[in-house]
């Protein structure tokens, strides 16, 4: 079981768009649409910002989506802004009852 | 709403056994909703799951960490626990507890984390 590929770092300006990737397997993000995706702020605890591949919870901004193409998934973050810089994990379900995380990818806002 | 609260010794000796334990408040460990989860994060690196427990006492561990690894839950306290024996080094990490939806692959909420230092 290793951990999903993301890149290191991606940044952008106020009010661009973004992309984040994370790059699995057939065993596990190209076998399930059960991805979720997490924002970690510097000293904090993740919050979930996508669940389900797709879903936002209650409460995260509309500005945040997800997607999926084969065994990669990916985070849209559109409108960029300073409060979004942090950095952000994806998460698979592996099968098996296990769950495997991403590598993690800083966000910065130029 | 769920609150997740971690606690246990911020220092463990070298081959020693690691143990946390995590508070739920707002809601029951035995009440099926959630599996109740664990987390670590070395200083500076990515997420690792540990394990899972569900409120029946069925558990599921990180392939890698099983053999070191035991989850259990205590209904009584409203509490679950993580031991992770023979620990080394590279076992330094913030540990988080988590509450999880397996349907949805959504750890929500987490816990405000707690540092384990692995030193002599």
């Amino acid at each position: 079981q290793s951990a999903l590929t993301q890149p290191a770092s991606v940044s952008g300006s106020p009010g661009q768009s973004i992309t984040i990737s994370c790059t699995g397997t057939s065993s596990d993000v190209g076998s399930y649409n059960l991805v979720s995706w997490y924002q970690q702020h510097p000293g904090k605890a993740p919050k979930v910002m996508i669940y389900e591949g797709s879903k936002r919870p209650s409460g995260v901004s509309n500005r945040f989506s997800g997607s999926k193409s084969g065994n990669t998934a990916s985070l849209t973050i559109s409108g960029l802004q300073a409060e979004d810089e942090a950095d952000y994990y994806c998460c698979s379900y592996a099968g098996s009852s296990t769950y495997v995380f991403g590598t993690g990818t800083k966000v910065t806002v130029l | 709403q769920v609150q997740l609260q971690e606690s246990g010794p911020g220092l463990v000796k070298p081959s020693e056994t690691l143990s946390l334990t995590c508070t739920v408040s707002g809601d029951s460990v035995s009440s099926g909703s959630y599996y109740w989860s664990w987390i670590r994060q070395p200083p500076g690196k990515g997420l690792e799951w540990i394990g899972n427990i569900y409120f029946i006492g069925s558990t599921n561990y990180n392939p890698s960490l099983k053999s070191r690894v035991t989850i259990s839950v205590d209904m009584s306290k409203n509490q679950f626990s993580l031991k992770l024996s023979s620990v080394t080094a590279a076992d330094t990490a913030v540990y988080y507890c988590a509450s999880l939806l397996p349907a949805a692959v959504s750890f929500d909420p987490w816990g405000q984390g707690t540092l384990v230092t692995v030193s002599s």
